[in-house]
């Protein structure tokens, strides 16, 4: 396995700019999750995806957020008009779907820092 | 509400000695339980978790954990602390719902300090 990974790793941008953030699974894994956390907390989730289809969103996902996962592979999420509340760490976790005792564990990139000023 | 609660912000502990981060949770049904470690400038790193079973489970690098079902906690444990321990470790409980067990919910971590 090469792992999650994520781009950028770090992004700042200005208030009321659009970012977006790009995650690429490991490969046989058909489940995605993004999380955002906050400094002192722990992850909080946002959105998951089974293969392209976006099964579940949170409430904190308000209308500026948006995510996909066109082919079932990479997904993106795009921030539109950010606001300084937005600066947080935007994680990408994968994992197979779940089935039997051994597939239930979620495997996380390194995360996208995103500062806004 | 769905809510996993770590005490404590902070354990200190000398190295050879045992240790316990603390979790507990209030989630409805059966959730999965599972204890994650952060390192600085590194993601997530999946420790071990509980499905069924065994009360106690074992994982990565010596770590164990005990689950409590009355109790409603998921004490992750070593019974010898290395300076490498040092880290923040994050408990997580995966609610079971519609479509199965999906999201993670996570405690707000807590830092673990072993010193020499």
């Amino acid at each position: 396995d090469t792992g999650v990974s994520q781009d950028p790793r770090h992004k700042i941008t200005k208030r009321g700019q659009n970012v977006t953030f790009r995650c690429d699974p490991i490969s046989e894994h058909n489940r995605l999750y993004w999380y955002r956390q906050t400094l002192g907390q722990g992850p909080e989730f946002l959105t998951y995806f089974q293969n392209e289809a976006q099964l579940e969103k949170s409430r904190l996902l308000s209308d500026r957020f948006s995510a996909e996962r066109p082919k079932g592979s990479f997904s993106t999420l795009e921030i539109q008009r950010t606001e300084q509340g937005d600066s947080a760490m935007y994680l990408c976790a994968s994992s197979p779907t779940p089935g039997g005792s051994s597939r239930h564990e979620q495997y996380f990139g390194p995360g996208t820092r995103l500062t806004v000023t | 509400a769905q809510s996993v609660a770590q005490p404590e912000d902070q354990v200190n502990v000398a190295e050879g000695n045992p240790l316990t981060v603390k979790c507990t949770y209030s989630v409805s049904g059966n959730p999965y339980l599972f204890w994650y470690v952060q390192y600085p400038n590194r993601g997530l790193q999946f420790l071990l978790k509980y499905i069924t079973g065994d009360n106690l489970v074992k994982g990565s690098y010596g770590f164990e954990a005990e689950f409590n079902k009355s109790q409603t906690s998921f004490h992750l444990k070593k019974p010898s602390a290395l300076v490498s321990d040092s880290a923040l470790y994050f408990c997580a409980v995966s609610p079971e719902g519609s479509g199965g067990y999906n999201k993670l919910i996570f405690g707000a971590g807590t830092r673990l300090a072993v010193h020499p």
